[in-house]
């Protein structure tokens, strides 16, 4: 596609629900990347992907966080058990390059615990 | 410890005026280097990176960078900041070592006076 896509936009779950973020990567583009933003802990790496492999998975914060990337396309970032921590914007970037060619953010999705 | 500071969290100039916003990081050997603007409810767009060759760098919307290795900074700047620039801005690094992941400082808030 012409950018990245992230959906949903927004989505409001209750405490101790399961979400899925879905990521929808430019065409083309082999690294994938998600990272979180929320107020007081700024912009925040979770896990990235080269093809379908996570060679990174250091800055997911739990185990109920989980991602997987398939046709080495379109990933989706799992939260089992929603805290209210766990409200921020997600945000998805690929790039054709891992770095070197730059990054292609998404709009993200706002998710909310309530 | 690795890392990547932007000093002042918020900064007011009036419009027309000069803008220079800080970044310095801390890495082993010089990472990739870049600076992003976020606005409200929107995603983040790139300015302008740094990768190597000439250290003043130009970039979108009339900013430039200059990369300092000596200082380990690499500031952003503006010759005239318009009221449309009124936005958040993110500098961020990628560490050669590190698969392509962005590291970013906490940001700054840029305000602007009419």
């Amino acid at each position: 596609g012409a950018g990245v896509s992230q959906s949903p936009s927004n989505k409001v779950t209750e405490k101790g629900k399961d979400v899925e973020l879905r990521c929808d990567p430019i065409s083309g583009h082999t690294a994938l990347y998600w990272y979180r933003q929320s107020l007081g802990q700024g912009l925040e790496f979770l896990i990235y992907f080269q093809g379908n492999s996570a060679p990174d998975k250091s800055g997911l914060p739990s185990d109920r966080f989980s991602a997987e990337r398939t046709g080495g396309s379109v990933s989706t970032l799992t939260i089992q058990r929603t805290q209210q921590e766990d409200s921020a914007v997600y945000l998805c970037a690929s790039s054709s390059q891992t770095g070197a060619g730059g990054y292609t953010f998404g709009s993200g999705t706002r998710l909310t615990v309530v | 410890a690795q890392s990547v500071t932007q000093p002042d969290i918020h900064i007011t100039v009036s419009e027309g005026a000069s803008l220079e916003l800080r970044c310095n990081y801390s890495y082993g050997a010089t990472p990739y280097l870049f600076w992003y603007v976020q606005s409200p409810g929107q995603g983040l767009q790139l300015l302008l990176k740094y990768f190597s060759g000439d250290t003043l760098v130009q970039g979108i919307k009339g900013f430039e960078a200059e990369f300092k290795r000596s200082q380990s900074s690499f500031n952003l700047r503006k010759p005239s900041v318009h009221w449309s620039d009124a936005a958040e801005y993110f500098c961020a690094v990628a560490p050669l070592d590190q698969g392509g992941k962005l590291i970013f400082g906490q940001g700054t808030e840029l305000s602007v006076k009419p």
